[in-house]
């Protein structure tokens, strides 16, 4: 298996601009995660979702950050405006649900806003 | 609420030494609790889970963990830690939902 497949690998941006981040979970998993890791704040849960349908958006820093899951293969992260506060490496992760919650993690998109 | 404590946030250890890293955790019921491992530039990958049955648990890469519902512990060790084992280590928590709450992280430094 390919794993937890994330696109781009790396994005710099300017401030202001849309980003775009993109995650294809391990086919089979129908739980998907979307963090954010700092080193002021560590790993945060931003959304996640079952079976394509958002749970839990909680943790999403504000209105400029929205995530969508169209299919059960493809999820995306936007942010719109960027800012350099933004600037981070955003994990997805996925899951088979009801398997006692055991997660797998993308490589990450190291994300830089100027 | 559901927390995970790491208290050590770097640990330095010779090649060759063992190790031992801490991880506490609070939960009101059974916990699932996990170990990840982070190399640099790279994504969390998981070492071992505890669900039921034996309290001491084996992973990937010569690790093992042990559960201690007295203490609240969940401590990973290994015998001989190897230059390659350098990254950072999470402890984890199923949260009794969908969620895993993660501690702050250990980050191993190791000498040759």
């Amino acid at each position: 298996d390919a794993g937890v497949i994330q696109s781009p690998r790396h994005e710099v941006t300017e401030m202001g601009q849309e980003v775009t981040l993109r995650c294809k979970p391990i086919s089979g998993h129908n739980s998907l995660f979307w963090y954010r890791q700092t080193m002021m704040r560590g790993l945060e849960l931003l959304i996640y979702f079952n079976n394509n349908v958002p749970i839990d958006d909680s943790g999403m820093p504000e209105d400029r950050f929205s995530a969508k899951m169209p299919n059960a293969s493809f999820s995306t992260l936007k942010i719109q405006p960027s800012e350099p506060r933004d600037s981070a490496v955003y994990f997805c992760a996925s899951r088979i649900r009801g398997t006692a919650y055991e997660q797998y993690f993308g490589p990450g998109t190291r994300l830089t806003v100027t | 609420a559901q927390s995970v404590t790491q208290p050590d946030i770097h640990i330095t250890v010779s090649e060759g030494a063992s190790l031992e890293l801490r991880c506490n955790y609070s939960y009101g019921a059974t916990p699932y609790l996990f170990w990840y491992v982070q190399s640099p530039g790279q994504g969390l990958q998981l070492l071992l889970k505890y669900f039921s049955g034996d309290t001491l648990v084996q992973g990937i890469k010569g690790f093992e963990a042990e559960f201690k519902r007295s203490q609240s512990s969940f401590n990973l060790r290994k015998p001989s830690v190897h230059w390659s084992d350098a990254a950072e280590y999470f402890c984890a928590v199923g949260a009794g939902t969908d969620k895993l709450i993660f501690g702050t992280g250990t980050r191993l430094q190791v000498f040759p």
